[in-house]
């Protein structure tokens, strides 16, 4: 089947530690995307990647940095620098962006 | 527990009614929209999408309703069922960016 597949579900960060998320999607789709989920919050975009080899800061990118070395995986990584980590970190993958973006079912990253 | 979806309005209905669900949008640039389902605990999965030389788009079961004079978006659900629980939400995209609401929590009351 089709999809995105993001891990691991549930991830721990411990002070001062780099984190990276996984996003892998066979859907053959040129963007890809990260947001961030607050509770009570719209998603906010982290980073996106509309193409290989390149990446575009979102709205909240600080603290946050990304790869785009294969057309299907786009890591996240949490630095240490992100003083605010613990949320439900969403990936995204679109034709393009007037096209629906189709979702991972998420990591939640918790602070040790 | 899953916390997304907390400080969310919340829209009761009865099991079998018809359920509304609306969304203001802000930018009058935006010329496409998209209605997402968020299960707890997993990402959102695409329910139906509009253009902006639409007023009117039917799915299987969903209807979705545009009004571009006040900027307003509505999702309808008919005949609701328990599977139907979720937050959902709305999204705009005007020019090479996409804006998403916070979303509404849909209970279903047996």
């Amino acid at each position: 089947d089709g999809g995105i597949t993001q891990s691991p579900k549930y991830l721990f960060r411990k002070e001062g530690q780099n984190v990276t998320l996984s996003c892998e999607q066979n859907l053959n789709h040129d963007a890809m995307y990260w947001y961030r989920q607050d509770p009570g919050q719209g998603l906010r975009l982290i980073y996106y990647s509309q193409i290989v080899n390149d990446f575009q800061k979102g709205d909240i990118a600080e603290g946050y940095s990304v790869s785009r070395e294969k057309k299907e995986s786009f890591p996240l990584t949490v630095t240490s620098a992100q003083k605010n980590p613990t949320a439900f970190y969403l990936c995204a993958s679109s034709k393009g962006w007037n096209q629906p973006q189709h979702f991972g079912d998420g990591t939640r990253l918790s602070i040790l | 527990g899953e916390s997304v979806g907390l400080h969310l309005p919340t829209l009761s209905v009865q099991e079998g009614d018809n359920s509304i669900i609306n969304c203001a949008y802000s930018n009058s640039a935006s010329d496409y929209f998209i209605w997402y389902k968020q299960e707890s605990g997993k990402g959102p999965q695409f329910i139906i999408d509009i253009r902006s030389n639409m007023d009117k788009r039917q799915g299987q079961r969903v209807t979705v309703l545009l009004n571009k004079t006040v900027k307003h978006l509505s999702l309808q659900i008919a005949a609701t069922q328990p599977g139907d629980s979720a937050v959902y939400f709305c999204a705009e995209i005007p020019y090479d960016k996409i804006i998403f609401g916070k979303g509404t929590r849909l209970h279903i009351l047996p």
